[in-house]
């Protein structure tokens, strides 16, 4: 799996929109994005994923660039529970296992 | 919504017990992992599934056991209990399509293991 560079940390105000960027520079052809996020002693959650287009579910939206070398994961309206460490991982295929780098703190505040 | 249920949120063993963590998921899916995730090292993968009866194992399956008698359900077993098998304990269920693409994990909320 290629792998995915993000920033460490960010900060955010309840109401507003989050975009949180990520890196693949490496990425193949028949790779995915995929976007997880993890709150404090919680399972991870899985938000989204795609290949090229742009996607959009309930949670968030996926904006990846036409050459697929980055992407941004967008919460539109953040609130106090989206606080949480969120992962970008780029792979080809969901078998096998899965593997988080150090991924970015997002902390919503008031 | 994709609902993977583990037994326990806290469980607190001795060592040398046998301790039985338990997942079910109730989406119907073919495959189910058992990770471990601990401070700095991240998620790794202990033993998974992509069939009833059926078991593969991961990058650290030593210590462990698996059974999948039903479809639904995906046991962890820890043989004889030791310190250094206190950890986070996260159970996860995917679907199958024919290509294995495309078709992403989904975790419980975890069991937070401590060996004494």
């Amino acid at each position: 799996d290629a792998k995915t560079t993000q920033p460490p940390s960010m900060d955010c105000a309840e109401g507003r929109a989050a975009n949180l960027p990520c890196n693949h520079s490496t990425i193949s052809g028949n790779e995915y994005v995929y976007w997880y996020r993890q709150i404090h002693s919680q399972g991870p959650q899985y938000i989204i994923h795609g290949l090229k287009n742009n996607e959009t579910n309930e949670m968030a939206s996926l904006i990846i660039t036409e050459d697929r070398k980055s992407s941004t994961l967008i919460l539109p309206h953040a609130t106090l529970r989206d606080t949480a460490v969120y992962y970008c991982i780029v792979r080809a295929d969901s078998w096998g296992k899965l593997q988080f780098g150090a991924g970015t703190q997002v902390v919503v505040t008031p | 919504d994709v609902k993977v249920t583990q037994s326990s949120r806290y469980l607190v063993k001795r060592t040398g017990e046998k301790v039985f963590l338990e997942c079910v998921q109730d989406m119907d899916h073919e495959n189910m992992f058992w990770y471990r995730q601990d401070p700095g090292l991240g998620l790794r993968l202990i033993y998974f599934s992509y069939d009833v009866k059926m078991k593969e194992k991961g990058d650290i399956p030593e210590g462990y056991s698996v059974s999948r008698e039903k479809k639904e359900r995906f046991s962890l077993i820890l043989e004889s209990a030791s310190t250094n098998q206190t950890s986070m304990y996260l159970c996860a269920s995917s679907r199958t399509t024919l290509d294995r693409k495309n078709q992403p994990q989904h975790f419980g909320d975890g069991t937070r293991l401590s060996i004494l």
